[in-house]
């Protein structure tokens, strides 16, 4: 079965501490992104990468960190940096930037 | 500034009662115009996408449809199971051409 996998579904994260959000995709898509969504607000763009070992700033990058060593997965640590981390995250995948984006579940993440 | 604007931000439909939702855009360069459902704690659901104005595109009880500055997402004779969110998205032409996104339609379909 063809898809996107976020992991964990919740997290918990206490002040200070740095989490990393699974994204795992076996679509063999080359452009993948990371969203946040937040209530009453659009889907945000933080992180994007277009091919393996390349990634780039979105609009909201300040605090968050990515990697793209393989072209299967693409993970998003937050950091403690991230003043207001408590969000819906989002991976998603296009085969490449001008096609349509195919989500996964989403992670929550909050802060305790 | 590219942005997206989608009304009403709420609509509550009776089982039936057919109805449009409305994307309106200001993107540069439109590079295509596209449609999610998202479910509560879910993450959206790919529906359409649209490339130029009087272009349409239909799946079961929903069409979509595109003009030079808006998209509507019309439903007909909607059912209880077309109850959640829906997104509308921009793609700019400028730099990486990344998604604009608007903050969504709640529908609620009564039966």
């Amino acid at each position: 079965d063809g898809g996107i996998t976020q992991s964990p579904k919740y997290l918990f994260r206490k002040e200070g501490q740095n989490v990393t959000l699974s994204c795992e995709q076996n679509l063999n898509h080359d452009a993948m992104y990371w969203y946040r969504q937040d209530p009453g607000q659009g889907l945000r763009l933080i992180y994007y990468s277009q091919i393996v070992n390349d990634f780039q700033k979105g609009d909201i990058a300040e605090g968050y960190s990515v990697s793209r060593e393989k072209k299967e997965s693409f993970p998003l640590t937050v950091t403690s940096a991230q003043k207001n981390p408590t969000a819906f995250y989002l991976c998603a995948s296009s085969i490449d930037r001008a096609s349509e984006a195919f989500f996964g579940q989403g992670t929550r993440l909050t802060v305790v | 500034e590219d942005q997206v604007t989608q009304s009403p931000e709420a609509l509550r439909l009776q089982e039936g009662e057919s109805s449009s939702l409305n994307c309106s855009y200001t993107v540069s360069g439109l590079r295509g115009l596209f449609w999610y459902r998202q479910d509560p704690g879910k993450g959206p659901e790919f529906l359409f996408t649209l490339y130029s104005a009087g272009e349409e595109k239909e799946k079961e009880r929903l069409k979509a449809t595109l003009t030079k500055k808006e998209s509507f997402l019309h439903i007909t004779a909607p059912k209880p199971e077309d109850s959640a969110t829906y997104l509308c998205a921009a793609r700019e032409n400028t730099g990486f051409q990344k998604l604009v996104f608007g903050t969504g339609t709640r529908l609620l379909v009564s039966p």
